[in-house]
Parts: structure tokens; C-alpha cells; sequence
């Protein structure tokens, strides 16, 4: 079965500190796909990042980067030097030749100025 | 505007009152699903829909209907609502699944908060 877990349910920060949030997954398909979505209090959801089993490659966007390590089945993201609009709920996803695609739970990141 | 809508946003009902909410995208994606999301649970999908005429069971089925008659349109169907069908729906659209395996990422419709009473 697959399964995604993001254990960290609330974390709150002050503005200009760094955050990594932490996405821990399980699947026996040895092709698949993560993501992470960012839902704002608005709402919406929004595609941040996709990484493909195959590309261990870590990825910065700005300040956003993103940690994938198959060793340890983990897509940990992190947030530098934050800012108050990067409050959200932020989920991280999987999916695989089954078509289903699996969220966690989420993590609430609160940022305070 | 690339957009996938949903309609209605709000609903409040009644128990075993029939509904459907409704899902539209712009984008000729083949891929699109539904999905609620619940406090402490994240979002789980109900269906999916890998063309026309073609769908399938997410994690959390019971209680729902889907159908794709259309490419643009995936509504979904509660036949006869019971108050834990309460919560937040979320339809979702992407298109072709990449070679080897599905992955692209999903555009999401703005959500329809369902209250069942």
C-alpha cells in the first residue's frame, strides 16, 4: 500500500527563519511521483514542485528548495527566510502507475512577523 | 483563462437529498478526479477519470458516483447524502499522464464546502 506521512502538523516560525517541512513516503512501485501543493487560507491549491523517482536531484526555486533521498524515502521542503505569505497548509503527494494519487495529512506553517 | 471550475461553492442539505457538483476544465485534460478534504485527514481522492467513459475508485468511494460522458465534464453524484459526507470537495484536472507512468501535476477547481445535515 502506499502511504504518505508528513508527522509535522503545526509549525510556527518568525519571519526570517528558516523551515524545512518534512513529507515521508512508502511505495513498492519503483517509478513514481511526488509533489507538494501549497493551499494559502484562500483556499486554492497550488502546484509548487514534481520529482520523478529516477531524478534524486535536488531542486531551489528562489527560496523554496527541496531535499528528495530515496535512501531514506523522503521529499523534505524548505522554506528561507520566510515570510508572512508563506503562511499555509502545505501537502505533499504521491502517485504512481496505479493513477491514484495518495496526500498526507498536511503540515500548517504559521509565520509571524 | 486556463481554469477548472466547480459549481455549486457552497451547499447545505439534507439528508438523502440527491446533489451534484459539477466540474468543468478548459485545459482538454485527460486526467481529472475528485477529492475531499477533511481537518486532520488531508485531501483523499474519491475518483478518477483517465479519459472519456473511463474512471476509477480512489481510497474513499462508498456514498459516491462519477461519470464522463464528456471530456471537459466530471461531476459528481451523491445519491442519497449522509451527514459524513460533509466536508470540502475538490476537483482536479491534468493532463496526459507522462510515458511510463502518470505525474503531472494537477490543477485544482476552488473547492465546494458541502454541508449535510
Amino acid at each position: 500500500a502506499q502511504k504518505v506521512t508528513q508527522a509535522q502538523t503545526e509549525i510556527s516560525v518568525v519571519e526570517k527563519e528558516d523551515v524545512t517541512l518534512d513529507c515521508v513516503y512508502e511505495t513498492r512501485d519503483t517509478t513514481y511521483y511526488l509533489f507538494w501543493y501549497k493551499q494559502p487560507p484562500s483556499g486554492e491549491l497550488v502546484f509548487l514542485i514534481r520529482r520523478n523517482s529516477f531524478d534524486e536531484q535536488n531542486e531551489i526555486s528562489g527560496r523554496y528548495s527541496w531535499n528528495f533521498q530515496k535512501s531514506t524515502s523522503s521529499f523534505n521542503f524548505t522554506i528561507t527566510a520566510s515570510q508572512v505569505v508563506d503562511s499555509a497548509v502545505y501537502f505533499c503527494a504521491l502517485t504512481s502507475g496505479t493513477y491514484k494519487y495518495i496526500f498526507g495529512t498536511g503540515t500548517r506553517l504559521k509565520v509571524l512577523a | 483563462e486556463a481554469q477548472v471550475t466547480q459549481n455549486p461553492r457552497y451547499l447545505i442539505t439534507v439528508t438523502g437529498k440527491k446533489l451534484t457538483v459539477t466540474c468543468s476544465q478548459n485545459m482538454n485534460h485527460e486526467y481529472m478526479s475528485w477529492y475531499r478534504q477533511d481537518p486532520g485527514l488531508g485531501l483523499r481522492q474519491i475518483y478518477y477519470s483517465m479519459n472519456v467513459e473511463v474512471t476509477d475508485k480512489g481510497d474513499v468511494p462508498e456514498g459516491y458516483k462519477v461519470s464522463r460522458k464528456e471530456k471537459r465534464n466530471f461531476p459528481l453524484i451523491l445519491e442519497s447524502p449522509s451527514p459524513n459526507q460533509t466536508s470540502l470537495y475538490f476537483c482536479a484536472s491534468s493532463s496526459r499522464p507522462l510515458a511510463g507512468g502518470p505525474g503531472n501535476e494537477q490543477f485544482f477547481g476552488p473547492g465546494t464546502r458541502l454541508t449535510v445535515l
